[in-house]
């Protein structure tokens, strides 16, 4: 299957700091992607949804203004926690989807986020 | 809005079969989707539904039912690598993926 490329895998920053995760799709052009987090024992929700050339799509709840994505070509996509806060510890993975065929959907392995 | 019921945790022996059931209520639906994750790794897809019957593949059948809302996943054969959360996903409207809480399955000796 493709592959998707995270990076870094893991980040350990001080409370008010930014932090930039990097996600890339290796082999293939993605239409779109999409940004979940993963809190521990919890399944995957998801932030946002982006398009590549155009502002990304936000779940309810989730802070446009503190999670920046930018989706500037059709393999990158990144997420920048803003002004980062202890609670936004969390496992952080991206997914990249081919055109709209249903299956092609794929995960990236993840970034696991520590604030101190 | 969406709602996705899977069993929290199940145990099985080395070898033997078990089923994760998977209820769910969602507005619209493009195809529900099942998910192998181990922990601290992200999810590996293992198979897609979107027409009712059975999908086989290898160890793993997946079931879709879309009158009752209701899927399965069927693992045969169980092996220890197969210790691991197994997440029911749907694309309902807006093709957004949305997740169940997971099974963790155990696989014992």
């Amino acid at each position: 299957g493709a592959v998707v490329s995270q990076h870094p895998s893991r980040v350990i920053c001080k409370s008010g700091t930014s932090v930039k995760i990097e996600c890339r799709s290796l082999d293939f052009q993605a239409t779109t992607m999409f940004w979940y987090r993963q809190f521990p024992k919890q399944s995957l929700m998801l932030m946002a949804t982006s398009n590549e050339g155009s502002k990304a799509t936000y779940e309810q709840g989730v802070e446009k203004d503190k999670f920046l994505i930018n989706h500037a070509s059709l393999t990158l996509s990144t997420l920048t926690v803003t002004s980062a806060h202890p609670e936004d510890s969390s496992f952080y993975i991206c997914s990249a989807r081919i055109g709209q065929a249903q299956e092609t959907q794929y995960f990236g392995p993840g970034t696991r986020l520590l604030v101190l | 809005g969406q709602n996705i019921d899977q069993p929290t945790e199940m145990t099985a022996t080395e070898g033997a079969i078990v089923q994760i059931n998977c209820t769910y209520q969602t507005s619209g639906f493009n195809g529900l989707f099942w998910y192998q994750q181990h922990a601290g790794e992200a999810p590996t897809f293992l198979s897609y539904n979107v027409l009712d019957g059975l999908e086989e593949k290898g160890r793993f059948s997946s079931f879709l039912s879309r009158s009752k809302g209701y899927s399965y996943l069927l693992l045969k054969e169980l092996q220890m690598k197969d210790s691991a959360s197994y997440l029911c996903a749907v694309r309902a409207a807006g093709n957004k993926l949305t997740f169940g809480g997971g099974t963790r399955v155990l696989v014992k000796p």
